[in-house]
């Protein structure tokens, strides 16, 4: 089963700086299906990225999604306040069916 | 526009189960299939399984095998997972979502399901 670790736990920045935000396969995740989700507190997560690298509809440019095999990111280029969330990945295919990780929180610094 | 409406709390106890509900809208059910996730308070997403509304079959995480039924009603647009068993561990969040090869665009609201005696 493949396991996806995110990190760091949590990041602390302030707005207007970079995040890079890692996800790591224990093994390699077929076709690049990988997703990116932010979820904010009390509400249900969103699609941002999803194919290790295409923007979701909608999603603003400043979030970016990269990588392959079993290395992937998610770089918000310029933290807006709204950006302060938690973000998961997730890959999809194969066998199980998902898995997210286990998450990183955004924080203000 | 695409909608998945979920059922409302519930407070259940150790033992007993727990059947929520999932009201898709705006677009062809049979179409897409049904994914369940879950999240305990202050932890990640975990997902439990999906359901396919064409034909109706599922695939369980092994971690809810044999305690969990996910079923659909085409008539009505709506999916159902009934969770057996439960323990205060299972006091979370649930979400219903619609799968799209295992891409989740679209969620329901959530339904916080508590188990305490």
């Amino acid at each position: 089963e493949v396991v996806l670790t995110q990190s760091p736990g949590t990041l602390s920045l302030s707005p207007g700086e970079r995040a890079t935000l890692s996800c790591r396969a224990s093994q390699s995740v077929s076709g690049n299906n990988l997703v990116w989700y932010q979820q904010k507190r009390g509400q249900a997560p969103r699609v941002l990225i999803y194919a290790a690298s295409s923007r979701a509809t909608g999603i603003p440019d400043r979030f970016s999604g990269g990588g392959s095999g079993t290395d992937f990111t998610l770089t918000i280029s310029r933290l807006e306040p709204e950006d302060f969330a938690v973000y998961y990945c997730q890959r999809y295919g194969g066998s199980p069916r998902l898995t997210f990780g286990g998450g990183t929180k955004v924080e203000i610094k | 526009q695409v909608q998945l409406v979920q059922s409302g709390a519930e407070v259940t106890k150790p033992g007993a189960s727990v059947k929520v509900s999932c009201k898709a809208s705006g677009y062809t059910f049979s179409s897409y299939g049904i994914s369940w996730v879950r999240q305990a308070p202050g932890q990640g997403l975990e997902w439990m399984g999906w359901i396919s509304p064409y034909n109706g079959n599922t695939n369980y995480a092994q971690k809810f095998q044999g305690r969990v039924i996910m079923t659909t009603d085409t008539s009505t647009t709506t999916a159902y997972m009934e969770l057996r068993s439960l323990t205060s561990d299972d006091t979370a969040v649930y979400y219903c979502a619609r799968d799209g090869s295992g891409l989740l665009h679209y969620w329901g609201q959530g339904t916080l399901v508590t188990v305490s005696s």
